[in-house]
């Protein structure tokens, strides 16, 4: 099993530039996750989506769209690039519940410039 | 919404020392407590969790205690060795689908 995997793992973007980051996972799990993580920030929610055909918003979904696919995939899309968006990107996963553990992938590093 | 604090930020212990981080949450209702370890360039791995209805988790060197009255609870790895050092992330969970992530501490163990 890959377990969670995403791309790209680096992107440098000019302010205003569109972009998706995308994510897969292999563990058939209902729940899937976006973050971001700054330094001294720790991880901040951005979207998750509790099972396939649902979204909801996090603590910081400002400025980012996403779209649960199908049951495997959870993209994350950036319509208009920000340098405050600069920031390493993780996806996540989970059987369901949030008392699952939830399952991250190696993380996006991406740069608004 | 639920905050989560850590503390210290950084830590540096000996080999072979022990390790204590305290993380502090501010909603009572939160009933779900992991553990997450980050390795450079890697995303978090859980490491241990522990639920509400328990005080005391143990998985060979490493434990969590958890106190609810005072609404914190701590880390505590024993006789650490260098792969010990990380960032460590501790979450609360309340039952809407989602964890709420304390900021991290660094661990340093010098050999």
């Amino acid at each position: 099993n890959a377990g969670v995997t995403q791309t790209p793992k680096f992107q440098v973007l000019k302010t205003g530039q569109s972009m998706t980051l995308q994510c897969a996972q292999d563990m058939n799990h209902n729940s899937m996750y976006w973050y971001r993580q700054d330094p001294g920030m720790g991880l901040r929610l951005i979207y998750y989506s509790a099972s396939e055909g649902t979204t909801d918003k996090g603590e910081v979904p400002n400025g980012y769209n996403v779209s649960r696919l199908n049951k495997r995939e959870f993209s994350l899309r950036l319509e208009s690039a920000a340098p405050s968006q600069t920031s390493v990107y993780f996806c996540a996963s989970s059987e369901g519940l949030y008392t699952d553990t939830q399952y991250f992938g190696p993380g996006t590093r991406l740069t608004v410039l | 919404g639920e905050n989560v604090e850590q503390h210290p930020s950084t830590l540096s212990v000996q080999e072979g020392d022990s390790a204590v981080i305290k993380c502090t949450y501010s909603d009572s209702a939160s009933n779900y407590f992991p553990w997450y370890k980050q390795e450079l360039g890697k995303g978090p791995q859980l490491i241990i969790d522990i639920r509400s209805n328990v005080g005391e988790k143990k998985d060979q060197r490493i434990a969590v205690t958890l106190n609810k009255t005072a609404k914190h609870f701590s880390l505590h790895i024993t006789e650490t060795q260098p792969e010990d050092s990380a960032v460590y992330f501790c979450a609360a969970g309340i039952g809407n689908n989602r964890l709420a992530f304390g900021k991290g501490n660094q661990v340093v163990v010098i050999p």
